[in-house]
């Protein structure tokens, strides 16, 4: 029973372009989401969050859209740079339990 | 550096074997997991430590056995492997259960090959 769908395993995106990053969720108590990124051969690395009670939280070049109605959030990052190829995980937690995680999207962005 | 480390970083072994992998933070945190990245890539949680009290325990093989020696530390035992349990498993800390700002911090994931 997959909670958190992340539909799109890879991604390709020319450098300097907008990178857009999906995620889907069944679990309509989840109410705290968090993107990750992972390099080859390193453990997951905290992106950014975003609360329920918001619907947009932006850092940087990175953007994270909550869309409750439809349980859909996505990353964006503008402009993508090179060093930004990875893999993003979406992970989602209701009420302060643990995280469940998405199976990932790897990111290429070409130069 | 502050972070949380876990040993050893590549594991092969053959089947029916008993090992441990490691893992260490000195961020400080309150809670420990383990993390097994199954081949369809997902994250899936297996144990959860609060100041070395087992919070959560998952659907997991009672082969795997947790032990917390203190807050710091949350090794994995696995017995008698099987070639199923080959995977990556990630060791992480949190603050404290509840506190999920900054979310989790992950060690780099310990590869284990069951041949």
């Amino acid at each position: 029973d997959q909670q958190v769908k992340q539909n799109s395993p890879s991604l390709s995106v020319q450098e300097g372009r907008i990178s857009i990053l999906n995620c889907d969720y069944t679990n309509s108590m989840f109410d705290y989401f968090l993107w990750y990124k992972k390099y080859p051969a390193e453990g997951p690395t905290f992106l950014i969050s975003i609360s329920s009670i918001k619907d947009k939280n932006e850092d940087g070049r990175f953007t994270v859209f909550l869309n409750k109605s439809a349980k859909h959030l996505s990353l964006h990052i503008v402009p993508s740079q090179p060093g930004d190829s990875a893999v993003y995980f979406c992970a989602a937690s209701a009420s302060g339990q643990n995280f469940v995680f998405g199976p990932g999207t790897r990111l290429s962005v070409l130069p | 550096d502050t972070a949380v480390s876990q040993t050893p970083k590549y594991l092969v072994t053959q089947m029916g074997n008993d090992k441990s992998i490691k893992c260490e933070q000195n961020l400080g945190h309150d809670t420990m997991y383990w993390y097994k990245q199954d081949s369809k890539k997902f994250l899936k949680i297996m144990f959860s430590y609060n100041n070395k009290e087992l919070i959560i325990n998952e659907t997991v093989p009672n082969r795997f056995s947790p032990k917390s020696p203190d807050k710091a530390h949350l090794n994995l035992h696995i017995n008698s492997l099987e070639l199923g349990d080959s995977a990556v498993y990630f060791c992480a800390s949190s603050q404290r259960q509840g506190r999920l700002r900054d979310g989790y911090t992950f060690g780099s994931g310990t590869r284990l090959t069951v041949v």
